[in-house]
């Protein structure tokens, strides 16, 4: 089954503790991205990777950064936490950048930082 | 820049027809998507239009697209219980970050 994994769905932790959020997709797309979704704010992109070593930043990149060293997976990583990260995060992927294809969701990480 | 706009909250008895509007300010858009989000649960593809389009139906799903005006509407026939959601509504436009541009969501709510 095609699809977008990410790991762990919900997460609690505390400020300054370093964490990552695996994302993971199966159907050897090219682009994958991170957003983050806040309540009244909708949905807003992190990071961006278009291909294998290739990332950018998106348009709330700041306290994040991302890796893309094989194809299928896109971790997110908080090297310090604070309060403010508290939100709901989604790992997307699609083919390859540019193109008519929607972008796949995955189910979401749920995290609170104390 | 991007914006897109859609009221928070929209209710609708059980039966009627939900009208979701949506604007959006850049005209270079290529893609229109509405994505519906339930309760816990990951962002779903609901449809999408391509911005030479001006409408598009799916069973009880209706799309409209007034480029002109830069509106987008979906509009769900016999709303159901299970339509309780929050849609959202994003365009693409390809090129730069190549992400998706949401709106805020409208948190649609049946009333029996």
């Amino acid at each position: 089954e095609a699809q977008v994994t990410q790991n762990p769905r919900y997460l609690i932790t505390v400020t300054g503790k370093k964490l990552t959020v695996t994302c993971s997709q199966n159907m050897n797309h090219e682009y994958m991205s991170w957003y983050r979704q806040d309540p009244g704010l909708g949905l807003r992109q992190i990071y961006y990777s278009m291909n294998v070593e290739v990332t950018d930043k998106g348009d709330v990149p700041e306290g994040y950064k991302v890796s893309r060293k094989e194809k299928r997976n896109f971790p997110l990583i908080l090297e310090s936490p604070s309060p403010n990260q508290t939100s709901l995060y989604f790992c997307a992927s699609k083919p390859y950048m540019g193109g008519d294809e929607t972008q796949y969701f995955g189910p979401g990480t749920r995290l609170l930082v104390l | 820049g991007e914006d897109v706009e859609q009221s928070l909250f929209l209710s609708v008895r059980e039966g009627d027809s939900s009208v979701i509007n949506c604007t959006y300010t850049d005209s270079s858009s290529t893609y229109l998507y509405w994505y519906k989000q339930e309760p816990g649960a990951g962002l779903q593809l609901l449809t999408y239009i391509f911005s030479n389009m001006d409408m598009k139906q799916d069973q009880r799903l209706t799309v409209l697209l007034n480029k002109k005006d830069k509106h987008l509407s979906l509009r769900i026939a016999d709303t159901q219980t299970g339509d309780s959601a929050i849609y959202f509504c994003a365009e693409s436009i390809g090129g730069g970050a190549d992400g998706l541009t949401f709106g805020k969501g409208t948190h649609l709510i049946i009333q029996p």
